[in-house]
C-alpha cells in the first residue's frame, strides 16, 4: 500500500497523559499537513511541512502540542498534558510540489478520545 | 461568518435522483476541492479544480470564480454514495485547506 498511514488509528488516554501519533506520507511527496477534526466539523488547518522545514502553525496549536518531520519523511504530532478538549480526529495528509495545483492525499486519521 | 459555506447540511434521496450540493466561499483561493469522507473517518480526494467543470463518472464538479460558488452533481444516485461530501479551498503559497462543515448524503434504495 504507497497510501498515507498513520498510527496509531485509535488512541484512548487519561487527562494529562502525554500522546504522540505517527504519519507516513506518500513516499515522494515533500508536502505533510496535520488537521483535527471535531465531532460534527469540517477539518481544521493544524499546521504544514516542506520537507523538514515546519512553515506554517495555526493558532490552534497551543505550546502544548509540537510537531516534526525529521529527515522530511514521517512526522510525528505530539500532545502534552492532555485535555478533554483534544479528543478529535487527527487527520495527516501530503502532497507533491510541482508547478500546477497540489492535490492532497489523506491518511485514515487517528482518533483521540481522552478520559 | 465562515469563510467555506456548504448547503444543504444534510440530504436524504432515493436512489437515482440527481443531487446537488453547492459550496460558497469568502476568500481568495488557489483551488477548491470536493472531498469524500465515510464513517470511520477516511477523506478521499474527488476533485481539485480552479476554473470550469470536471466530471469523473457519475460526479460533476463545477466553479463560477466570479461569484465565488462551487457545486458538485451526482448523477443517477446509488446507496453507496451514502457519505459526507466536504468542500475545502486551498490558500495561499502552503495550500492549506479551510473546510466546509460538510454535507451529509444518505441515498436509500
Amino acid at each position: 500500500d504507497t497510501g498515507v498511514s498513520q498510527n496509531p488509528r485509535h488512541k484512548i488516554t487519561k487527562r494529562g497523559q502525554n500522546v504522540t501519533f505517527r504519519c507516513d506520507p506518500i513516499s515522494e511527496h515533500n508536502r505533510l499537513y496535520w488537521y483535527r477534526q471535531t465531532l460534527g466539523q469540517g477539518p481544521e488547518f493544524l499546521t504544514y511541512f516542506q520537507n523538514e522545514a515546519q512553515l506554517e502553525k495555526s493558532r490552534l496549536l497551543s505550546d502544548r502540542f509540537s510537531a516534526e518531520r525529521p529527515k522530511g519523511s514521517f512526522s510525528t504530532l505530539e500532545i502534552q498534558r492532555t485535555e478533554q478538549g483534544d479528543s478529535a480526529m487527527y487527520l495527516c495528509a501530503s502532497s507533491l510540489v510541482e508547478q500546477g495545483l497540489y492535490e492532497q492525499y489523506f491518511g485514515p486519521g487517528t482518533r483521540l478520545t481522552v478520559t | 461568518k465562515n469563510e467555506v459555506e456548504q448547503s444543504p447540511q444534510n440530504l436524504t434521496a432515493q436512489e437515482g435522483e440527481f443531487i446537488t450540493i453547492n459550496c460558497s466561499y469568502s476568500v481568495g483561493i488557489s483551488a477548491l476541492h470536493w472531498l469524500q469522507q465515510h464513517p470511520g473517518g477516511g477523506i478521499v480526494s474527488l476533485f481539485m479544480l480552479s476554473s470550469g467543470k470536471k466530471k469523473h463518472g457519475r460526479l460533476i464538479a463545477t466553479i463560477n470564480i466570479q461569484e465565488k460558488h462551487s457545486s458538485l452533481h451526482i448523477t443517477a444516485s446509488h446507496p453507496r454514495d451514502s457519505a459526507v461530501y466536504i468542500c475545502a479551498v486551498g490558500q495561499g503559497g502552503s495550500e492549506k485547506l479551510v473546510f466546509g462543515k460538510g454535507t451529509k448524503l444518505t441515498v436509500n434504495p
